[in-house]
């Protein structure tokens, strides 16, 4: 049981580039979420999915789509990247809406 | 709409001090609260959480009891480690909102030997 996985572990990419992050879990859970976390400003909600094919905005969603076509994988893609990007991302899952909420290990994306 | 307050860090404490991390929050209806800790280099991990009034949620010597009246979810332990170390987060779940879960901005927390 891996839990949650992201990929890469870091990330440099130049403004105007795209890439996506990986975000895989084995749990069987419906509900997932993209975080970016900066300093000082805590951890902020891009996107979130409650099942395969189903994805709604959070607080900071600019830039960045996502889609669900699996329960397991959840990427996250930049569509032109920005250095306002430069972040650390992670991933979540959990069972339901309101329960306990596993991470990732986190992506650390440097846009220059 | 919901929000979570914490005591601005970084706290620095000795080996075996008391420690008490503050959390208040503000939501509409009956949220579900938790604490997650993070290491160094690391992701969230879920340290203790409590579903209802009067819930205590205990781990590691860690401890927070979920306090409607006053709308606080306080961490406390009672002798702190070094391998403490770490930012912790405070945070709730409401199942009546799209954005259901909302962490606090995190409070540093540094003990030395």
């Amino acid at each position: 049981n891996a839990g949650v996985t992201q990929t890469p572990k870091f990330q440099v990419l130049k403004t105007g580039q795209s890439m996506t992050l990986q975000c895989a879990q084995d749990m069987n859970h419906e509900y997932m979420s993209w975080y970016r976390q900066d300093p000082g400003m805590g951890l902020r909600l891009i996107h979130y999915s409650v099942g395969a094919g189903i994805t709604d905005q959070g607080e900071v969603p600019n830039g960045y789509n996502v889609s669900r076509s699996t329960t397991e994988d959840f990427p996250l893609r930049l569509l032109s990247a920005a250095p306002s990007q430069t972040s650390v991302y992670f991933c979540a899952s959990s069972y339901g809406i309101m329960d306990e909420q596993y991470f990732g290990p986190g992506t650390r994306l440097t846009v220059t | 709409g919901d929000s979570v307050t914490q005591m601005e860090g970084p706290v620095t404490l000795s080996e075996e001090a008391f420690l008490t991390i503050n959390c208040t929050y503000t939501a509409t209806g009956y949220p579900s609260l938790f604490w997650y800790v993070q290491y160094p280099g690391e992701g969230l991990q879920l340290l203790l959480k409590a579903t209802k009034a009067d819930d205590k949620g205990s781990n590691k010597g860690f401890e927070a009891t979920y306090r409607k009246e006053t709308t606080s979810f306080h961490l406390e332990k009672g002798s702190v480690q070094v391998s403490d170390s770490a930012v912790y987060f405070c945070a709730l779940s409401e199942r009546d909102y799209g954005q259901n879960f909302v962490f606090g901005p995190g409070t540093r927390l540094s003990v030395l030997p």
